[in-house]
């Protein structure tokens, strides 16, 4: 079935410098690619997504590249904060039908040190 | 305000004893849909919903039911619960029948089964 893989799943960072989380996956259908963020203890929040059809997208000091060929996406992190620190999940739509899923990561925990 | 509602946010039960998590959503949604999240396994979808009187299962759906009967409302019902579906559960809607658009999250339920 479906899968989204996700590394690593632990990264540690001195504040300022750049994060790297990465994410293959194995429907080539797949065409939607979030980004969540969640802080301990709240809900995941979206914090940016790419389409099939894009292969870079950026807001301030978050970017995402996609390479279909390849069947993998990055989210890009810089000049982190303490802030930043948090578990990201990377996702990817499953579709088949009239529906679909998301299916999600397994998190990478960051830790922005000051 | 915009927002997924679930209730309870904590619950301590024992093994067998029927409970309901409710899960609301004020924005129209018409996807709505129901996450565990454990250590390391990242967010696992259990049941989704495209539209009222549609639901279809997600990849772990064992143990559990839905419904839904009005738009808004999306219950999750543990018929006979057990300790391992101790965990972390999140309801999440979005806007369309299509799985991508963002998921807007709930505050999440902490289930303990003993």
């Amino acid at each position: 079935g479906e899968n989204v893989e996700q590394h690593p799943s632990t990264l540690s960072v001195q504040e300022g410098d750049s994060a790297v989380i990465k994410c293959t996956y194995s429907d080539s259908a797949s065409n939607y690619f979030p980004w969540y963020k969640q802080e301990l203890g709240k809900r995941p929040q979206l914090i940016i997504d790419i389409r099939s059809n894009v292969g870079e997208k950026k807001d301030q000091r978050i970017a995402v590249t996609l390479n279909k060929t390849a069947k993998h996406f990055s989210l890009h992190i810089t000049e982190t904060q303490p802030e930043d620190s948090a578990v990201y999940f990377c996702a990817a739509t499953l579709l088949y039908n009239q529906g679909g899923k998301l299916i999600f990561g397994q998190g990478t925990e960051l830790s922005v040190k000051p | 305000e915009a927002q997924v509602t679930q209730n309870p946010r904590y619950l301590i039960t024992v093994t067998g004893k029927k409970l309901t998590v409710t899960c609301s959503q004020n924005m129209n949604h018409e996807y709505m849909s129901w996450y565990r999240q454990d250590p390391g396994l990242g967010l696992r979808q259990i049941y989704y919903s495209m539209n009222v009187e549609v639901t279809d299962k997600g990849d772990v759906p064992e143990g559990y039911k839905v419904s839904r009967k009005e738009k808004r409302n999306f219950p999750l019902i543990l018929e006979s619960p057990s300790p391992n579906q101790t965990s972390l559960y999140f309801c999440a809607s979005s806007s369309t029948k299509a799985i991508n658009q963002p998921q807007h999250f709930g505050d999440g339920t902490r289930l303990s089964i003993l």
